[in-house]
């Protein structure tokens, strides 16, 4: 399809478990995001890749989180050692533009991770 | 650091029916500011996307405004159909990240 893609669509992990997550973007899509998104709520913001670069990870709640988007296309999110407060959609967007706030975002269909 | 308010958290309505969805935020140093619908269990979709420049964008039954002076939005649907029925987020870009509203809930019944 010509959407953002993710997998898994669902997510149960025991809690100490590690975890990853998997967002492919529109093809040729500069900008990349990862969202937290509780029930409830609005999306947080956690990490933004320009390519392959990651220019913000002020968002990411702990050093349990990682992001990776080595070739500037898919993009990795990872959590060590899972807490139940880690539970939550996982959303991740991307947009054409390189200067991410000059287009509009397009976003997956999330992973909702349940940490028991 | 921005805050994004939404209000009201939910409204129903008819069918048929004109309504209007505010948004505050507390810094007006914006790039721009985004309207985006979610249905139950899905990713956001976007609806219309406001420079800080521009007053209002219009797609279709939709209307937003931009305030930026005041830190307002309203997104106007025209003629709600139940299809319509979802959650609106507000969100404002003051750099790379984007700082969401909470949400209103809306229903529309037939």
């Amino acid at each position: 399809g010509a959407g953002v893609s993710q997998s898994p669509r669902y997510k149960v992990a025991k809690r100490g478990q590690d975890v990853a997550l998997r967002c492919d973007p529109i093809s040729g899509h500069v900008s990349l995001f990862w969202y937290q998104q509780a029930l409830g709520q609005g999306p947080e913001f956690l990490t933004y890749f320009q390519n392959e670069a990651q220019l913000d990870k002020s968002g990411l709640p702990s050093d349990r989180f990682f992001a990776e988007r080595p070739e500037g296309s898919v993009s990795t999110l990872k959590i060590q050692r899972t807490q139940q407060e880690d539970s939550a959609v996982y959303l991740c967007a991307s947009s054409l533009s390189g200067l991410s706030y000059n287009s509009p975002l397009h976003f997956g269909n999330g992973t909702r991770l349940t940490v028991t | 650091k921005q805050e994004v308010t939404q209000i009201p958290a939910a409204l129903s309505v008819p069918e048929g029916e004109n309504l209007v969805l505010n948004c505050s935020f507390t810094d007006s140093a914006i790039y721009n500011l985004q309207w985006f619908r979610q249905d139950p269990g899905k990713g956001l979709t976007s609806l219309l996307l406001i420079q800080s420049s521009q007053r209002e964008q219009t797609s279709g039954r939709l209307n937003a405004s931009l305030d930026k002076s005041s830190g307002r939005s309203t997104l106007y649907i025209a003629a709600s159909q139940p299809g319509d029925s979802a959650t609106y987020l507000c969100a404002v870009s003051s750099g790379y990240a984007l700082n969401f509203g909470k949400g209103t809930s809306l229903l529309v019944t037939p």
